[in-house]
């Protein structure tokens, strides 16, 4: 079971707009600890996505952005795109297991 | 530009050896720590292990403390994970990943392609 919780699929026609929620607790999370944002392609290397809570690395479209609220964050993907179809993790850091974490991935379908 | 190849892999029958290795490139190796995070067959992401940039200090997951050991050669920027009393729950997808850091607060940057180990009788 992953420490933090992520659904596990959301799907948006083209140029819509999803959201994916990221839920954790007071150890992580909601204890301050930053939470980011990886996309990933099946048989490919995961990509930093969002760091930080909503910071985009060079080269990250703007349609990608990411929010962080109490014990929860979330990422939005606005003008969805075929390419977007990936999974998407959150991951921060847990102080009761002294370790990083990650939520299971949400499946992102584009209709 | 920065590259992270990761190899090893294979399948190991319980209770044995496997050391895996994540050759890195395009990037001063010596001055970044470094981490494994593996993928099981349908589950999510599960951080493994940490090291330092100059391989004193070392971090694991519980699941794994006491069976891996994570060490790294910064003379042939390589790290590697000797994975010893392999366990079922062990298969996995393993992947070496670059701890980047902006003002301060840290993330994985840069990912390998993975390595797939499978543990099975």
């Amino acid at each position: 079971q992953s420490v933090l919780t992520q659904p596990p699929s959301v799907s948006g026609a083209p140029g819509q707009r999803v959201t994916i929620s990221c839920t954790g607790s007071s150890s992580n999370i909601g204890a301050g600890y930053d939470v980011h944002w990886y996309q990933h392609l099946p048989g490919t290397a995961p990509k930093l996505l969002i760091y930080a809570n909503n910071n985009r690395p060079s080269g990250v479209p703007d349609r990608f952005s990411g929010s962080k609220s109490g014990t929860s964050a979330s990422l939005a993907i606005t003008g969805l795109q075929t390419e977007d179809e990936a999974d998407y993790h959150c991951q921060s850091y847990d102080s009761s297991l002294s370790g990083y974490v990650f939520g299971a991935g949400t499946k992102v379908s584009v209709l | 530009q920065v590259q992270l190849v990761e190899s090893g892999g294979g399948v190991v029958q319980p209770g044995r050896s496997l050391r895996l290795s994540c050759a890195a490139s395009g990037f001063t190796f010596s001055t970044y720590s470094m981490h494994w995070v593996r993928q099981a067959p349908g589950e999510g992401l599960e951080w493994v292990a940490a090291i330092s940039y100059d391989g004193v200090n070392k971090f694991y997951a519980d699941s794994v403390k006491g069976r891996f050991t994570f060490s790294r050669d910064n003379s042939r920027s390589t790290l590697y994970l000797q994975m010893n009393s392999l366990r079922a729950e062990d298969t996995a997808v393993y992947y070496c990943a670059r701890e980047g850091c902006s003002g301060g607060r840290c993330f994985f940057d840069y990912w390998g392609q993975g390595t797939l180990v499978t543990v099975s009788a």
